[in-house]
């Protein structure tokens, strides 16, 4: 089992609806959950983090975290073309180690 | 600087050569990251220092890959004798250790594109 897993994708959502990407983990310990995005030929940037179990939002973004479950979730409300990139979710890792270990992403794509 | 820095942003080498990547962390962070990405592809995770520990290397994917650290600063990896299926992007990212939560998050350079020709 991998560490994190997402869906590869692409996930095809129309412009103005609630796209939502999923990633579950391993380390049933982990604390820290972050959302990356990453366009195309470009880094990827943070988005959101959590900590708690929960809705945390920001603007259009809302991550959700459910420990029990070792699920991570974001929701984009109202997507926008310029949402079309690729989605990374990452956990660090419990332990003397405190690795942040990323999945392989979602690629979003949003149809005007 | 304020952000991570990696350099050279190109490089275009003959198989068989040896090249070297260099990258500058964010002052203060103690974590540092190497990950490869092919052309479409996801992050694969090489490397990764954390202050004076050994180095996590079990995503090193042959020996012709190494990397070094000095301290907190900076590090380069080197890849010797460069096949074609080493082209890609090598990204560097660096964060906060962190003994709790918070602040932890890893922040990226821009990348080095190596193409092996």
């Amino acid at each position: 089992q991998k560490e994190v897993e997402q869906n590869s994708g692409p996930l095809s959502v129309p412009e103005g609806a609630i796209a939502s990407l999923n990633c579950t983990y391993s380390d049933r310990v982990s604390q820290s959950f972050f959302w990356y995005r990453q366009y195309s030929g470009k880094s990827p940037e943070l988005i959101m983090s959590i900590y708690s179990n929960g809705d945390k939002e920001d603007g259009r973004f809302t991550a959700q975290l459910n420990k029990a479950s070792q699920y991570v979730s974001l929701l984009i409300r109202d997507s926008q073309p310029s949402d079309s990139a690729t989605y990374l979710c990452a956990v660090k890792n419990s332990g003397g180690y405190q690795k942040v270990t990323f999945g392989t992403g979602t690629k979003l794509q949003v149809i005007p | 600087g304020a952000g991570v820095s990696q350099s050279p942003s190109n490089k275009v080498t003959e198989k068989g050569k040896d090249v070297e990547l260099r990258c500058d962390p964010i002052s203060g962070h103690t974590a540092l990251y190497w990950y490869r990405q092919r052309l479409g592809q996801g992050l694969e995770f090489l490397i990764y220092f954390q202050g004076n520990s050994a180095p996590d290397k079990s995503g090193l994917p042959s020996d012709r890959f190494s990397a070094e650290r000095t301290g907190e600063s900076v590090s380069t990896l080197t890849i010797q004798r460069t096949q074609q299926e080493d082209s890609a992007v090598y990204l560097c990212a660096s964060s906060l250790r962190g003994t709790g939560i918070g602040n932890t998050e890893a922040f990226f350079g821009q990348g080095t594109r190596l193409t092996v020709v």
